[in-house]
Formats: structure tokens, sequence, C-alpha cells
């Protein structure tokens, strides 16, 4: 089993939906969590953490986690074209500050 | 510009040889971090710093690799004789403490590729 686990898509949405990209982990004592977009040939850009349950909110960006069934989501509200990107879920363990990534799901946005 | 930097953005090697990547984190961070990305892949965990120290190096990491941080400022990641497995994008991030996470950000950084 991998350690961060994402769909790879390509996950299509209409300009103006609400994007759902979903990951799930498999070590319990995760502490943090990370959600970072990245475009073709450049490096990852941070959207936003979250290490509690519920709902964070940034923005057009909420972020949310459930320790219990080890997921974690990112929704993008009125989605644009601009949001097409890949979108990397990444995990921070307990007592380290590496982070483990996920593969990434790749989004694309179609006016 | 404030951001992470790495130099230089792109390095042609051909096999055997040596190569060294250089990252300037953003100034106040404390912690600076290397990391590995394959097409298709998410970036993977090479070494982090705190500081001078460094604190975790990956056990997948062969010892062809070596990481510095002397000053705690710029950090040099080196690899010796270079092999066509190591062509990827070396990426650098650094972070600070926000509200109790330590938030990594990354450079541009640095497309390897070994003939």
């Amino acid at each position: 089993q991998k350690e961060v686990e994402q769909n790879s898509g390509p996950l299509s949405v209409p300009e103006g939906a609400i994007a759902s990209l979903n990951c799930t982990y498999s070590d319990r004592v995760s502490q943090s969590f990370f959600w970072y977009r990245q475009y073709s040939g450049k490096s990852p850009e941070l959207i936003m953490s979250i290490y509690s349950n519920g709902d964070k909110e940034d923005g057009r960006f909420t972020a949310q986690l459930n320790k219990a069934s080890q997921y974690v989501s990112l929704l993008i509200r009125d989605s644009q074209p601009s949001d097409s990107a890949t979108y990397l879920c990444a995990v921070n363990m307990y007592n380290t500050d590496k982070l483990i990534f996920g593969t990434g799901t790749r989004l694309q946005v179609f006016p | 510009d404030t951001g992470v930097s790495q130099d230089p953005r792109h390095k042609i090697t051909k096999r055997g040889q040596n190569v060294t990547f250089r990252c300037d984190p953003i100034s106040e961070h404390n912690r600076l971090y290397w990391y590995r990305q394959t097409l298709g892949q998410g970036p993977e965990f090479l070494t982090y710093f705190q500081n001078e120290a460094q604190l975790e190096k990956s056990r997948l990491l062969s010892d062809r690799f070596s990481a510095e941080r002397p000053k705690g400022s710029f950090s040099t990641l080196e690899i010796q004789r270079t092999e066509q497995g190591d062509s990827a994008m070396y990426l650098c991030a650094s972070s600070f403490l926000r509200d109790r996470v330590y938030e990594q950000y990354f450079g541009p950084g640095t497309r390897l590729t070994v003939t």
C-alpha cells in the first residue's frame, strides 16, 4: 500500500464548477497535511495546510481533513481554466519534518 | 525576489561526472529540504537541515549524494559519479513554523540530465 494515494485523473470540470480532489494516507500518526499545485514544468506551489479535523477555507480553496478515515480533500470553488494543473497531496508524519507526496491528480478546467 | 532560489536551473552532464547544485532559502527560514522529482511522480524526500545540522537523510539516498549547509544559510547538493538514473528535477524547499505547522516553500528546481 502506498503511503499517500491520489487518483491520477484527469479530473475534468467545467469553468465555474466545484472541483473535488481526494487523498488517502496509510499512517495513522500523520500530523500535518498539505496541498500543492504544480503547473507543467514548474515546481510545486503551496496552496494550504491543515492539521485539525474539519474544514479550513482560504479564498476559493477548502481543505477537509478526516483523521479517523485517513482522508484529506481539497475543494476548489468557481474553478477557472487557470486552475488546470496537477494537485499534489503531501503528508508530514510524526517526529519528522519530511513530506511524503502522492503522485498527484491532474485537473482540467474547460471553458 | 524573496523566494527560494536555485542554481543552476538546468544542468546537462555526462555519466560519471560530478555535479553540484546550490539552494538559497527564504532568509528567515531555518529549515531547508532537498527533494527529487521524476516525471509523473510526486517529489521524493532526500534530506533536510535545521540551520547547519543535517537532521534526516533518506535511506534510499546513495552515498554518491551529499548535502551541506555550512553556515546555516545556503545549501549545496553534490552528486558524484552521476548515472542516467539520476536524471530528475532536484527541488529545494525552505520552511518556517506557522500555526504549529512547518510549511515548505519550493524553489524553481534544477533539472539534471545525465547523458
